[in-house]
């Protein structure tokens, strides 16, 4: 079945460790993104791809960096993670031109 | 750049009520226009989409909603509320330029009474 995953869906974790947020998706969608949610909040796009070895930051300034080695895979990466990283970080992916994006559950961080 | 205004922060509704919810965009051109239901710690879904053609789309779980270019407006609808529509709802406007990314509203927070 076609899908996008996210893991892990919650992490909590000390400040100035490191930490990957994994994003996999099966539909072969050459698109993909990165959105922060903080509760109640709307979403803010960090990161996007257009396909394999494309990536590009999105409107909200973020410490976290992204990679796009595989069209299927969208890991997210936090170096030193600290108390302000602390929210949910949603992967979406989508077909090339205007379309609709499908979303993970989502993986909700805690940095204590 | 486009923009999306969803006014209410908060609706209450009725168990069995109709609901209309609202949002407002902002484009230079034909917008591409999204609904997406997002349930407490989980992703977003998809309610319904419009792109071009018939101004009033059908989506799943019985919502609907109606493009209005004179009004920017594509409010989203419901007949009859279910205590299981209790969620967040974003709208979302797509440029069909560059590279054609969404920008949500910040969401409006539907509960239901019994």
């Amino acid at each position: 079945e076609a899908d996008i995953y996210q893991t892990p869906r919650y992490l909590v974790i000390g400040t100035g460790k490191k930490i990957t947020l994994e994003c996999s998706q099966t539909m072969g969608h050459d698109k993909m993104y990165w959105y922060q949610q903080d509760p109640g909040m709307e979403l803010h796009l960090i990161h996007y791809s257009y396909g394999v070895n494309s990536t590009e930051k999105g409107d909200l300034s973020s410490e976290s960096t992204v990679s796009r080695i595989r069209t299927e895979h969208f890991p997210l990466t936090l170096e030193s993670a600290r108390p302000s990283h602390t929210s949910q970080y949603l992967c979406a992916s989508s077909e090339l031109g205007v379309g609709e994006q499908y979303f993970g559950p989502g993986t909700r961080l805690t940095v204590t | 750049a486009q923009s999306v205004t969803q006014p209410d922060i908060h609706i209450t509704v009725s168990e069995g009520a109709s609901l209309e919810l609202r949002c407002n965009y902002s484009y230079g051109a034909t917008p591409y226009l999204f609904w997406y239901v997002q349930s407490p710690g989980q992703g977003l879904q998809l309610l319904l989409k419009y792109f071009s053609g018939d101004t009033l789309v059908q989506g799943i779980k019985g919502f609907e909603a109606e493009f209005k270019r004179s009004q920017s407006s594509f409010n989203l609808r419901k007949p009859s509320v279910h205590w299981s529509d209790a969620a967040e709802y974003f709208c979302a406007v797509g440029s069909n330029t560059g590279f054609q990314k969404l920008v949500f509203g910040t969401g409006t927070r539907l509960l239901v009474s019994p």
